[in-house]
Order: C-alpha cells, then sequence, then structure tokens
C-alpha cells in the first residue's frame, strides 16, 4: 500500500540510451511532480502536473519529455541521456488547494548513473 | 520570488542533547514551509509543516518548528538526539504555483 511508489529503484544505462522512469500515486492526489536531486544532494523540481495539464516546465532539456495519462500517474521519458542526467528522480504528489496546503508526499527516489 | 536559507550545512550534537537546525525564508505572501529528513539512500520523509495556522508546529518523532514571522526564520528542534536521527534535513517553502523550492540541506551528525 505505498502511497507514491517510482520504478525503478536503480537504473544503470550507457550514454545515448533512452529511458523511462514511471511514477505511480494511490492516494487521490491531483497534482504530481518530478524533482532531481543532484551529487549535492540539491533538490530543484523539473515538471509539475495539475490533473494531466503541465503546470510547471522548469528549464529542462528538451530530452526530458513528462506525461501523465492519467491523474495517478506521471512518467519520466529521457532521450539520448548524458553524463550530467546521473542523478536522483524523486516523484511527489498532492492535493493542491489556494487556500490550504496539504503537504507533498514522495517516492523513494530513483538513482540514475549514466555511463 | 520565495527562498529558504539553511544557515548551517552541517550540524553535530551529542546523543541526548538538543537539536537545533536553522532555516530562514524569504516570501512575498504569508509562505506554507516544511521540514523534511531524507535518511541515507532513503526517499524524503514530512517531519512537519506550518501553513498559517499555529505558530508552533510540532511533527513526528519529538522534532518541532517555530514560525517566526518577524524574523522570517523557521527554525526546526528537537530537546534530545537520538542516533536515528542522524540525516539530512530540508527546510522547504511552497511558492504560490505549486513548486516546492528547497534549501540545501544540514546534515545532522549524532555522536554516541
Amino acid at each position: 500500500d505505498t502511497a507514491v511508489s517510482q520504478t525503478p529503484k536503480y537504473l544503470v544505462t550507457q550514454m545515448g540510451n533512452d529511458k523511462s522512469i514511471k511514477c505511480e500515486q494511490n492516494l487521490g492526489h491531483d497534482t504530481m511532480y518530478w524533482y532531481k536531486q543532484d551529487s549535492k544532494k540539491f533538490l530543484k523540481i523539473m515538471f509539475s502536473y495539475n490533473n494531466k495539464e503541465l503546470i510547471i516546465n522548469e528549464t529542462v532539456p528538451n530530452r526530458f519529455s513528462p506525461k501523465s495519462p492519467d491523474k495517478a500517474h506521471l512518467n519520466l521519458h529521457i532521450n539520448s541521456l548524458e553524463l550530467g542526467d546521473s542523478a536522483v528522480y524523486f516523484c511527489a504528489s498532492s492535493q493542491e488547494s489556494r487556500q490550504h496546503n496539504y503537504g507533498y508526499t514522495f517516492g523513494s527516489g530513483t538513482r540514475l548513473t549514466v555511463v | 520570488a520565495q527562498s529558504v536559507t539553511q544557515l548551517d550545512s552541517h550540524v553535530s550534537v551529542s546523543e541526548g542533547t538538543p537539536v537545533l537546525l536553522r532555516c530562514n525564508y524569504s516570501s512575498s505572501y504569508s509562505p506554507s514551509l516544511f521540514w523534511y529528513v531524507q535518511h541515507p539512500n532513503k526517499g524524503l520523509q514530512l517531519l512537519l509543516k506550518y501553513t498559517s495556522a499555529a505558530t508552533l508546529v510540532k511533527g513526528i518523532n519529538g522534532f518541532e518548528a517555530e514560525f517566526k514571522k518577524s524574523e522570517t526564520s523557521f527554525h526546526l528542534t528537537k530537546p534530545s538526539a537520538h542516533m536515528s536521527d542522524a540525516a539530512e534535513y530540508f527546510c522547504v517553502v511552497r511558492s504560490s504555483n505549486y513548486k516546492l523550492t528547497f534549501g540545501k540541506g544540514t546534515l545532522l551528525t549524532v555522536n554516541p
């Protein structure tokens, strides 16, 4: 009964390959996110989807393409992987409201290593 | 734009002594603030959150934080550190457009 689950947990791949990371939440939340944590542990938002609509698209290379088939899923596809893409990628979800904030639930992360 | 500054990149305490992790924020309106903890090679766990209710917020595992608007601070405290508290702690502010902005983290080390 994991709230936010992402697969795979670890991903080792060669430069130039294309890979996908999947995320699913069973909390009934309406908003999902992808965050990237670099080698210095700094976390930065990449994308945010609200009810399947792209809300936030930070300055991320267009090799990264998120896809949200429904409110419970947000996948991340990465084309032509580069060494600098090596990081931990976290999926998260929340139920957003303009008056209240209910907190964010994070997945356990996907450690991507590009060799 | 919202931002957070964690004033210490590393804090070291002895087991049983108090913990203080400092955080200052910058926000153009009343912010929502959070503390998250990340244990080694693990995901992010919510410790506590402030959303304009009580200024003293109690979280899990004995942690609490006080929102001080006059000082733009949201420091995290615990009366007595436990070995299992050793982890990376992140102070986080929520902006209005469904985005979280993270501080750079404070590594807490607990010595026996």
